[in-house]
């Protein structure tokens, strides 16, 4: 079975600070991707950043990274030049579309950003 | 670019009650989610469908459910509501052969 695990119920950083968010996942599955997901005040599910387990190769996105160490199956992001903006809840998730596609999120992290 | 729509965005019903839910996906996307996100928690899978067909199924109760349709849209049906109920339900659409599903804004169930 899949698991997603975060451990960090709460995070804080400064604006223009880094932050880095924990995740880790649990399947015995080879073919998988990962995913991260920013939940703002409004509720809606955005889209962060995405990775094969394919491929070694971190994925970025302008301010957004990860670190994905595929034995240890952690899967990490760092945000960059933190922003007011991204205060938000954000959920790992992960995926394995030869069992139906279904994402599996972790418990979230609550992600507050001080001026 | 086009994104998911779902409607209502807001629904208050009595215990008791029905309530349809429903989801337009992307265009050209033939994959529909249905996730559950209670207060404070992480989004649960419902149910899912692909190419109209049910493709998958979590933990939905026997009292709700779901249809996709020949245009691809798909409706959550939930009967004799309970107070549990009440939750943010999302949709999420994919294309046939990609990887990332693109949520919908969600429907706001307030059961009473």
């Amino acid at each position: 079975a899949q698991t997603v695990t975060q451990s960090q119920p709460e995070m804080s950083v400064q604006e223009a600070e880094t932050v880095t968010l924990s995740c880790t996942y649990d399947t015995s599955e080879s073919d998988y991707y990962l995913f991260w997901y920013k939940q703002p005040p409004s509720r809606q599910m955005i889209l962060v950043i995405r990775q094969e387990a394919y491929k070694q190769q971190n994925a970025t996105e302008n301010r957004f990274s990860v670190n994905f160490q595929k034995a240890a199956k952690s899967f990490s992001l760092k945000i960059s030049d933190s922003q007011l903006g991204d205060a938000a809840m954000y959920f790992c998730a992960s995926v394995i579309y030869n069992q139906g596609g279904k994402l599996i999120f972790g418990q979230g992290t609550e992600l507050s950003v001080k001026p | 670019a086009a994104g998911v729509i779902q409607s209502p965005r807001h629904l208050i019903k009595e215990k008791r009650e029905t309530a349809t839910l429903k989801c337009y996906p992307i265009p050209r996307h033939d994959t529909v989610y249905w996730y559950q996100q209670g207060p404070g928690q992480d989004p649960q899978f419902l149910i899912s469908f692909y190419e109209k067909m049910q493709s998958d199924k979590g933990s939905i109760p026997d009292r709700f459910s779901a249809q996709q349709f020949s245009d691809y849209h798909s409706e959550l049906n939930m009967s004799s509501l309970e107070l549990g109920d009440s939750a943010l339900y999302f949709c999420a659409s994919i294309r046939g052969g990609s990887d990332t599903q693109y949520f919908g804004p969600g429907t706001r169930l307030t059961v009473l």
